[in-house]
C-alpha cells in the first residue's frame, strides 16, 4: 500500500531533550515536506526537500533541522525542543517536478513541557 | 500575513451544491492555487488545483477569477462524507505551500 508513515504518532517530552520524528514514504517520491498545524493558524511549512541531499527552509524553520540522506526518509529533528513547538506535525511527499498531489502522513502530536 | 483568506465555517444541506470561497489578492503570476481537505484526525488530502483556467475533476470543480485574486471550490452535491476542513493554498515557484486557515464545512442531513 502506497503510504507516508510517521513515528511516533504521539510524543510527550521535556524542554531541551533532543528528539527525532521519522517520516518514510514507499512511493519513490522525490519531494518531501514537513508541516506543523496549530489552532487558528492552519498548516505551516517547516522544511522541504526536492531530492536527496537537497533541503530548503519553509515558512517556519526556526528550531528545526532535517536531513535527506535517502530518498524514502525525511526525519525532523528538534535539537532543543521548547514548549512553543508543541504542535501537530505532518510529513508529506509528492512525486516531483510537474506533479501536484501531496500525500500526507497521519500526523505526530508533540507536547513539550 | 496569510496569503489566502477563507471563511471560518460554512454549512450545506446534503445533496446540494457548495461553493467555498477563497481570497488571494497578493497572488503572483507563477503561484498555483491548490485545495486540500482534512477529515477529522487525518492528514490533508488533495482535492484540486489550477493556475488560470477553471478545472474539473471527479471530486470537485475549481473556478478561478479572471484576475486570479480569488477562487471558489465547488462541490456539486455535498454528502455527509464531505464534512471536513477545506484549505485554499498557494504554491509558489520555489515549491513552498502556503495554507490558509481553512473553512470547516458542515453537511446537514
Amino acid at each position: 500500500e502506497a503510504q507516508v508513515t510517521q513515528n511516533p504518532r504521539y510524543l510527550i517530552t521535556v524542554t531541551g531533550k533532543k528528539l527525532t520524528v521519522t517520516c518514510s514514504q514507499n512511493m519513490n517520491h522525490e519531494y518531501m515536506s514537513w508541516y506543523r498545524q496549530d489552532p487558528g493558524l492552519g498548516l505551516r511549512q517547516i522544511y522541504y526537500s526536492m531530492n536527496v541531499e537537497v533541503t530548503d527552509k519553509g515558512d517556519v524553520p526556526e528550531g528545526y533541522k532535517v536531513s535527506r540522506k535517502e530518498k524514502r526518509n525525511f526525519p525532523l529533528i528538534l535539537e532543543s525542543p521548547s514548549p512553543n513547538q508543541t504542535s501537530l506535525y505532518f510529513c508529506a511527499s509528492r512525486a516531483g517536478t510537474g506533479t501536484y498531489e501531496q500525500y500526507f502522513g497521519p500526523g505526530t502530536r508533540l507536547t513539550v513541557t | 500575513d496569510a496569503k489566502t483568506t477563507q471563511p471560518n465555517s460554512m454549512e450545506s444541506n446534503e445533496e446540494e451544491p457548495v461553493h467555498l470561497p477563497c481570497n488571494h489578492s497578493t497572488i503572483s503570476g507563477t503561484d498555483y492555487i491548490h485545495w486540500y481537505r482534512q477529515l477529522p484526525s487525518q492528514g490533508p488530502e488533495y482535492v484540486i488545483h489550477g493556475l488560470t483556467s477553471n478545472v474539473n475533476n471527479r471530486m470537485a470543480s475549481l473556478a478561478i477569477a479572471e484576475d486570479r485574486k480569488s477562487s471558489t471550490l465547488i462541490l456539486h452535491r455535498a454528502t455527509l462524507r464531505d464534512a471536513a476542513v477545506y484549505y485554499c493554498i498557494l504554491r509558489d515557484g520555489d515549491n513552498q505551500f502556503y495554507f490558509g486557515t481553512g473553512t470547516s464545512l458542515t453537511v446537514i442531513p
